[in-house]
């Protein structure tokens, strides 16, 4: 069964880089079939999609976040990541990473999620 | 591009049904037929329930449908159960440009 985990700093101060793992087990990044993604929510609000890519590093990005935002994957680790830079308090949110099906275009499954407080 | 839009929340009690709405465009919902539904228990994953506007992934009840008509899209559940309360997220692909778009969540209450 493939489960996803997101892992990175809990806290991240005003104007640095905010930067998270995604470690893809019990099925390989490498398949055809999948994108991978990141997802957030702020606290009370909804969800927003951030990005996703495909393993060969094709990428997709939200036109709002397209400037901050940089996901790459290393296939050799399984593992996708997100870096956005210059945060501020309004970045503040739990960030999701799952995979997403590209036949039928949606997300499944999901990690568990992480928070991320940026504050001084 | 804009978050599409659901009623905050909405509410039957056990054995009823509850239809959520989301409305969007022509550039997203109703250019498209990929819209999904996702169930958020806080503090745990998200979970699709519905995708390509009415199809289940295997293991999800047959008591959730979705449908959709011009630009608005529909999750119904029929037969409530304490578990399906629960916030609600609809999305929709949107075009390459920005590729995909998720809806202002519902909350659903089994009173």
């Amino acid at each position: 069964q493939l489960q996803l985990q997101e892992s990175g700093p809990g806290l991240v101060k005003p104007s640095e880089t905010l930067s998270l793992t995604c470690t893809v087990s019990g099925g390989s990044i490498s398949s055809s079939s999948y994108y991978w993604g990141w997802i957030r929510q702020p606290p009370g609000k909804g969800l927003e999609w951030i990005g996703s890519i495909y393993y060969s590093g094709s990428t997709y990005y939200n036109p709002s976040l397209k400037s901050r935002v940089t996901i790459s994957v290393d296939t050799s680790k399984n593992q996708f990541f997100l870096n956005l830079s210059s945060v501020t308090a309004a970045d503040t949110a739990v960030y999701y990473c799952a995979r997403f099906r590209i036949v039928g275009m949606h997300f499944d499954p999901w990690g568990q999620g992480t928070l991320v407080t940026v504050s001084s | 591009q804009s978050a599409l839009t659901q009623p905050p929340s909405a509410s039957g009690s056990p054995g009823q049904s509850v239809t959520i709405s989301c409305t969007g465009t022509s550039s997203d919902v109703g250019g498209y037929n990929y819209v999904s539904w996702y169930q958020y228990h806080p503090g745990k994953a998200p979970k699709v329930m519905i995708y390509e506007v009415s199809k289940r992934p295997s293991g999800v009840p047959d008591r959730f449908s979705g449908s959709k008509s011009g630009n608005t899209a529909s999750l119904t559940v029929s037969g409530l159960q304490a578990e399906d309360e629960a916030d609600y997220y609809c999305s929709s692909y949107a075009g390459s440009n920005n590729p995909y778009v998720f809806g202002t969540g519902t909350k659903v209450t089994v009173l």
